[in-house]
This record gives structure tokens, C-alpha cells and sequence, in this order.
């Protein structure tokens, strides 16, 4: 059974740029929240996905945007990138029901240079 | 808005025990979690509290008290693995269990 996947497992863009993060949750798992985590600090919660939805957001401007398709699979995306925005970003994964448990993937590593 | 709080930092000996505290404030509190992520890897699940108490798994254990906004991770009988960044987190929001982390607690296990 996989756990959470998420590609590429690190990418380089230049600012201004566009980039697409790629998510598959564990396998039962119906609900995607997506972190970016700064070097040192704790993930923050950029939004959370259920059914095709954006449930809930947290502090991040209109340049990150998602989505979630039918199999539950999601994606990020990032507009006219900033150096501010190179973290290792982290898919988790949950079931419905799940209280406070969730699976993270491996992250994804963004260099903005 | 949320805010937790967590020592920065944790040096104990193998075999020893440690405790990592955290407080927090926050409004919709549903829970806290705590999570261990060792250099370079994901976030792993540790413990849920959404009671007062204390919950065991196995060497770790977690207490809450939520009337102190406060708990803590217990670790016992330390191993050199158990060296890495440990992360408190509130569960706000109900259904969409957003979670909101502390900056984490590095833990040093030493010889």
C-alpha cells in the first residue's frame, strides 16, 4: 500500500515563473491539505481539499492555487514566483473520519532563484 | 489567529527520558498533535489528544490539558534515532482539520 507520493521530488525555477506540484494521497484517503515549509520552521497550512473542493485556506495570496481531481490526486500551483516561495512543500493526506492524524508525502523541494 | 510555543531546542542522553511542552492559543480548538520529522524527511504522526489525559504509545507518550492550553510529548527510554525535530500542532476547524504547527523542538539524543 503506497503511502502519499508527490513529484518532482525537487525543481529549480527563476522568478516570475509558473510551477505545478503533483500529490496522490494514500490509498483511502478522499482529503489533500498542502504546507510550505521554511528552512527551521513548521509546515503552514496554504489549503485543504475534499471532493473536488477547496474546504479551507490559510494565509497565502491568490498566486497558489489547487486542485483536486476525481481519484482524489491534487495539485499546486504557484504564479509569478518569488524567491520567498523556495520551501520544501508537503502533501497530506487523510480519510474521512480521521481526527488529528495525517500522512504526509516526501515534499517537494523549491529553489526560486 | 493561532500561536504555539515549543523549545527550540532538546539535549538528553541515550536511555533518558524528555519532555517537550507546548502552549498554544487558539480559537476552534479541536485537538493536538504532535509529529516527528527527522532531516530532510516528511512529517510523521506521533500522538492526538482531544481530550484532557495522557495518551501512550508505546516509548512515547502525550498529554493535554485543555483547560491550560497546554501539553507535552513524553519520550522514554531514548535511542539515537529519536533525534529530530518534533512539532506540536493544534487542530482547529472541525471537518477540515486544518492544522496549525509550532516552529518544532530539535532533539538531540547524545551518547
Amino acid at each position: 500500500d503506497a503511502g502519499v507520493t508527490q513529484s518532482p521530488t525537487h525543481l529549480i525555477k527563476t522568478r516570475g515563473q509558473q510551477v505545478t506540484l503533483r500529490c496522490s494521497p494514500k490509498s483511502g484517503h478522499d482529503t489533500v491539505s498542502w504546507y510550505q515549509q521554511a528552512l527551521g520552521q513548521g509546515p503552514q497550512f496554504i489549503f485543504q481539499y475534499y471532493e473536488e473542493e477547496e474546504r479551507q485556506r490559510g494565509n497565502f495570496p491568490d498566486r497558489f492555487s489547487g486542485h483536486q481531481f476525481p481519484n482524489y490526486s491534487s495539485e499546486l500551483n504557484v504564479n509569478a514566483l518569488l524567491l520567498g516561495d523556495s520551501a520544501l512543500y508537503l502533501c497530506a493526506s487523510k480519510g474521512t473520519g480521521d481526527m488529528g492524524e495525517q500522512f504526509f508525502g516526501p515534499g517537494t523541494r523549491l529553489t526560486v532563484l | 489567529g493561532q500561536s504555539l510555543e515549543q523549545p527550540s531546542e532538546v539535549t538528553a542522553v541515550e536511555g533518558a527520558i524528555v519532555q517537550i511542552n507546548c502552549t498554544y492559543q487558539t480559537s476552534g480548538f479541536y485537538g493536538l498533535s504532535w509529529y516527528q520529522q527527522h532531516d530532510g524527511g516528511a512529517p510523521t504522526f506521533l500522538s492526538y489528544n482531544a481530550l484532557d489525559g495522557l495518551e501512550e504509545t508505546g516509548r512515547f507518550s502525550s498529554f493535554l490539558s485543555r483547560s491550560d492550553s497546554y501539553g507535552y510529548l513524553l519520550l522514554q527510554e531514548l535511542q539515537m534515532k529519536d533525534s529530530a525535530s518534533y512539532f506540536c500542532a493544534v487542530r482547529v476547524g472541525g471537518t477540515a482539520s486544518k492544522l496549525t504547527f509550532g516552529t518544532g523542538t530539535r532533539l538531540q539524543v547524545t551518547l
